[in-house]
């Protein structure tokens, strides 16, 4: 079945230092992938999304990086503000197109 | 509306007891899902609604959870004689287009049910 996970469900950053969020799917046949934010008592907010025939995407200080060797995809955010402290969810869309798989999600902490 | 809305935000109920839970999707939006977020996890696949259509309802967890979307806009997602596994946060979450890949899901901020 599908299995989307991530690799650390914790991570605490200094501010101002880049992070890197990692994420590991099992499905071969996943092609479009996205990244959430969830802050605490609020629904997921769309960071930034990848189809399968590119390895990277740039936005607003985020980037994504997806490895389709390894079934591996990454957040990288720059210069981390304490505004970024939330947890983090890859998901990737199933065969049918119906859903998407989230993972567990990282807790994200930035220390001031 | 201007986001998805959904209601009650907070919800407690005995068990056995029969709960309903609203979605305001965005006005337009084609595509509606619910998904239910379990503490400490990721969202989970309820169900999912293009237009008024249920188009998969795999990921009900069994026959007392019903979902309807019977005029294409809003949805009411309705657990009967609840059970305290049922507690968890309920997002709902909606998407302009029938395909995905030409847009982003648009989630509330959820319905936490409380099952005592």
């Amino acid at each position: 079945g599908e299995s989307v996970g991530l690799h650390l469900p914790t991570l605490s950053v200094q501010e101002g230092d880049n992070s890197i969020i990692n994420c590991a799917y099992s499905n071969s046949a996943s092609d479009y992938f996205i990244w959430y934010k969830q802050e605490s008592g609020k629904g997921p907010q769309f960071i930034i999304d990848i189809r399968s025939n590119m390895d990277k995407r740039q936005g607003q200080r985020v980037t994504v990086l997806l490895n389709k060797t390894v079934k591996h995809l990454s957040l990288q955010i720059a210069a981390t503000q304490p505004g970024d402290s939330a947890v983090y969810f890859c998901a990737d869309l199933s065969n049918t197109g119906n859903q998407f798989y989230f993972g567990t999600g990282t807790s994200l902490t930035v220390i001031p | 509306g201007a986001g998805v809305s959904q209601s009650p935000r907070y919800k407690v109920a005995k068990r056995g007891q029969d709960v309903a839970l609203r979605c305001d999707p965005i006005s337009g939006h084609v595509s509606l899902f619910w998904y239910q977020q379990a503490l400490g996890q990721g969202p989970e696949f309820l169900t999912y609604f293009q237009n008024e259509a249920q188009l998969d309802k795999s990921g009900l967890p069994s026959d007392r959870f019903f979902a309807e979307r019977p005029e294409g806009s809003v949805s009411t997602l309705k657990i009967q004689r609840t059970q305290q596994e049922d507690s968890a946060v309920y997002l709902c979450a909606s998407s302009l287009g029938r395909r995905f890949g030409t847009g982003e899901l648009f989630f509330g901020e959820g319905s936490r049910l409380t099952v005592l």
